[in-house]
């Protein structure tokens, strides 16, 4: 098994919908959760950052951690099409371990 | 703003030749990574460095080799650049603190070997 899971997609919606991102992960060790943004041909941006379990919500979007299940999500609100990008989720246990571990990411198109 | 610069963002060298990707980090960021991302494959990790002279090996270290001789500066070496090292190449930083485990990227060199 994978330590972490995403589904790679192609995710393709329309302007002003919301848009449900996943990661599903085996490492129970992992605390530190973070979604990252990629245009094409461009480097990887955070763009979320969660510590633990629970709900983190910044303008349109929203990260959910649930621990007890091994299940990330990001939620994008009235998507436009700038949000068009590969959506990477990474996550790590902290302490001295610098590595993340990244799903493979999730590309998505908002269409106008 | 934690700025990340690589060297170049197009590169065409020939089967052989020994290629240097640059890496340069202006937020005296301890920790530093090296990844390649291929389609279907994600980012996968080729050598990181915790410190100044201090290098390990990642996920794919084969046919690569790094050199960190200054705290902001990361250098990726491909001794002999080989077809299958074709790829998006990305530098990464982040700070050694507690809760700080966020990396930030560079912009990413593309590399073809012919």
């Amino acid at each position: 098994q994978k330590e972490v899971e995403q589904d790679p997609g192609p995710l393709s919606v329309p302007e002003g919908a919301i848009v449900s991102l996943n990661c599903t992960y085996s490492n129970s060790a992992f605390q530190y959760f973070m979604w990252y943004r990629q245009y094409s041909r461009k480097g990887p941006e955070l763009l979320m950052y969660t510590y633990s379990s629970g709900n983190k919500e910044d303008g349109r979007f929203t990260a959910q951690v649930d621990k007890s299940s091994k299940y990330i999500s990001l939620f994008i609100r009235d998507s436009q099409p700038s949000d068009s990008a590969t959506y990477l989720c990474a996550m790590n246990s902290g302490g001295s371990n610098y590595k993340l571990t990244f799903g493979k990411g999730t590309l998505l198109t908002v269409n106008p | 703003d934690v700025k990340v610069t690589q060297s170049s963002r197009y590169l065409v060298k020939r089967t052989g030749e020994k290629v240097f990707l640059e890496c340069v980090q202006d937020m005296d960021h301890e920790n530093m990574f090296w990844y390649r991302q291929d389609p279907g494959l994600g980012l996968r990790l080729i050598y990181f460095s915790y410190d100044v002279k201090m290098k390990e090996k990642g996920d794919i270290p084969e046919g690569y080799s790094v050199s960190r001789e200054k705290k902001e500066r990361f250098s990726l070496i491909l001794e002999s650049a080989s077809t299958n090292q074709t790829s998006m190449y990305l530098c990464a930083s982040t700070p050694r603190a507690a809760g700080k485990d966020t990396q930030y990227f560079g912009p990413g060199t593309r590399l073809t070997v012919l």
